[in-house]
Formats: C-alpha cells, sequence, structure tokens
C-alpha cells in the first residue's frame, strides 16, 4: 500500500458544528503532516506529527485541533469554524521525519465552511 | 533561510512541444530539492527529487530537472508536452526546524497544453 487515505472527500459544515478530518496511511511513515491549501496558493504546513508526538504546530488557531492516536492514524478535529477556513486540507507522510525525504501526499478533504 | 522562487506564475505550451518550468532556490548549505504536480483538486504527486547525488535527475512521465549549482536553479524539463500535463507544479526546498524538517513550496507554476 503506498497511497495516503483521506476521507471525507468532501465536508460542508456550520460554523456551529464539529466534525473531524481523517487521514491513514500503512506505509510505515513516522512522520505525517496536515497542510491547508487555498485556491490557487501553494499548501500551507498546519502541524507535524513525528513518531507520534506533535513537533511543529505553525500558530493555528485552537479551533483546529490534531490527533494521532497511532502510527498510521492522524485526524483533524474542527469546531466552530470560520468561512474563511474553506479550503483544501491535505494529509502527508514521510518515512523519517530526520532526514528530509519525499512526503506522499493524499488527495484531500474540501472543506466548505457555511 | 531556505527558499524557492518559481519564476513564471503560467506557462503555455503546445502538446508536442518541450516544457521548461523554471525554479531558482536559496540555501546556505547544499539542499534537498523537489518537483510536485497537482492537478485540479488533487493531492500532490512527487515528480522528482534531488539529494546531493547526480545533479540530472530523472522523474516520473517523462520529466527531469538539472540542479545547477552555479546558477541556484533547479528548473523542470520534459522534452514533449502531453495534455495529461496540464497542472499545477511546485517547486519545494526542505528545511531542518524542530528536530524535523518542513517544505518551503515556491508559489507554484500552472502548465497549460494546447491542443
Amino acid at each position: 500500500d503506498t497511497e495516503v487515505t483521506q476521507t471525507p472527500k468532501h465536508l460542508v459544515m456550520g460554523m456551529t458544528n464539529k466534525k473531524s478530518l481523517k487521514c491513514e496511511q500503512h506505509m510505515g511513515h513516522r512522520a505525517m503532516y496536515w497542510y491547508k491549501q487555498k485556491a490557487k496558493k501553494p499548501p500551507e504546513l498546519m502541524f507535524v506529527y513525528s513518531y507520534e508526538k506533535l513537533s511543529i504546530n505553525e500558530s493555528v488557531p485552537s479551533r483546529f485541533s490534531p490527533e494521532c492516536p497511532n502510527s498510521s492514524l492522524l485526524n483533524l478535529h474542527l469546531h466552530a469554524l470560520q468561512p474563511e477556513d474553506s479550503a483544501l486540507y491535505l494529509c502527508a507522510s514521510s518515512q523519517d521525519p530526520g532526514q528530509g525525504g519525499g512526503y506522499t501526499f493524499g488527495s484531500g478533504t474540501r472543506l466548505t465552511v457555511v | 533561510a531556505q527558499s524557492v522562487t518559481q519564476l513564471d506564475s503560467h506557462v503555455s505550451v503546445s502538446e508536442g512541444t518541450p516544457v521548461l518550468l523554471r525554479c531558482n532556490y536559496s540555501s546556505s548549505y547544499s539542499p534537498s530539492l523537489f518537483w510536485y504536480v497537482q492537478h485540479p483538486n488533487k493531492g500532490l504527486q512527487l515528480l522528482l527529487k534531488y539529494t546531493s547525488a547526480a545533479t540530472l535527475v530523472k522523474g516520473i512521465n517523462g520529466f527531469e530537472a538539472e540542479f545547477k549549482k552555479s546558477e541556484t536553479s533547479f528548473h523542470l524539463t520534459k522534452p514533449s508536452a502531453h495534455m495529461s500535463d496540464a497542472a499545477e507544479y511546485f517547486c519545494v526546498v526542505i528545511t531542518p526546524t524542530s528536530g524535523t524538517y518542513k517544505y518551503i513550496f515556491g508559489t507554484g507554476t500552472r502548465l497549460k497544453v494546447l491542443a
């Protein structure tokens, strides 16, 4: 299995809702990442998990809450989002966080906040 | 600090003609550089990477890139464009931080392929 799987592919949520994005990989990768991508822009890093521990939080608002229950799974919990949080949310993984190799990206979750 | 500059925001080529997407980098040491492609509403796919081995790097789908230290460039090329190459392309340099690495993305180049 050489894929990163993200679910759901599309999500519409109200500003008072709570929802979660899920990301899964079975490549034995030990680093996992959340990115946010607005239209016609490059991805922006949100969080990095290294060996299941949060190693980087790019000053992301607390309405986004990441979780890494095990080495294969990464969640992003969403609560009280704003319309400007609408974007494509990408998950990625890499084999060794200390080696700086290539990432494998999922296809993303297209989030719309109404 | 590491950075990359993609010199063209849009490139248009005719099908069957060569593709050149330009990327310059800035790095205080020997960088690791990547090219990714993103088709509409999709994730990013790694095309190729340079990690201080051979300076001419061959990637998937006929793409290649040459690392030129003297010019601080890592341009992406393909001899003959195909309609399926139409996509957004990102040049990336990695930078060490907090015991791991971060990707620094260029602003992207949108490739249009004309029939």
